[in-house]
């Protein structure tokens, strides 16, 4: 298990359609973080989950944006009918409940045309 | 919305030199983290500071942390055209990672 693993990497798509991005966090960690981030910005929170339980969600999450974590390992996050402003880094981190470390992903860029 | 704020919002120095770059926050918290952002890449842990805690080493790192003031400083000695990058803090008050702005550092060889 070497980190966090975010897939793609890139993503191109064009306004209105709908796009999903997967994250594979540490396999020992049981809390799993989505945080997005604009040019020039830090990253700010979206959710996380503890194990499958979604926990919090910003109010930056429109009910555009869905996240899920059915088993408790993998995340996905999903953008229905994109718009320009949802161009951004999306991060994901993972840690381990009652422990300090957080570990985050490479991100996911996606760009709407 | 971001915790606290970065100063200098851009800071460039000659390699050599030292850089510091601070951090206000907002709430309470259990301990605040230092992160190194590349361009186009993702966050790297730097170091960590727990509430009580004051100061903390770690290489050319130092960070020091006053909660009576909501501040932590990050401090990095000898730089290096390496050490170029963006530097955020995070505060950590239990659930989550709550981001300042960053410090966007260059340093010139």
């Amino acid at each position: 298990d070497t980190g966090v693993s975010q897939d793609p990497r890139h993503k191109i798509t064009k306004r209105g359609q709908n796009v999903t991005f997967r994250c594979d966090p540490i396999s020992e960690h049981n809390r799993l973080y989505w945080y997005r981030q604009t040019l020039g910005q830090g990253p700010e929170f979206l959710t996380y989950f503890q194990n499958e339980a979604q926990l919090e969600k910003s109010r930056l999450l429109s009910d555009r944006f869905s996240a899920e974590r059915p088993k408790g390992s993998f995340s996905t996050l999903e953008i229905q009918r994109t718009e320009q402003g949802d161009s951004a880094m999306y991060l994901c981190a993972s840690s381990f409940e009652n422990s300090d470390g957080y570990t985050f992903g490479s991100g996911t860029r996606l760009t709407v045309v | 919305s971001q915790q606290g704020e970065e100063d200098p919002q851009a800071l460039s120095i000659q390699e050599g030199e030292n850089a510091t770059m601070n951090c206000s926050y907002k709430t309470s918290i259990n301990n605040l983290q230092w992160y190194r952002q590349n361009s186009g890449r993702g966050l790297v842990h730097l170091i960590l500071i727990r509430s009580n805690e004051r100061e903390k080493h770690s290489g050319r790192l130092r960070v020091t942390l006053d909660t009576s003031k909501k501040s932590s400083s990050l401090l990095i000695t000898a730089s290096r055209a390496a050490d170029t990058a963006s530097y955020f803090c995070a505060t950590d008050a239990g659930n989550m990672l709550t981001f300042g702005g960053g410090t966007r550092l260059m340093v010139k060889p």
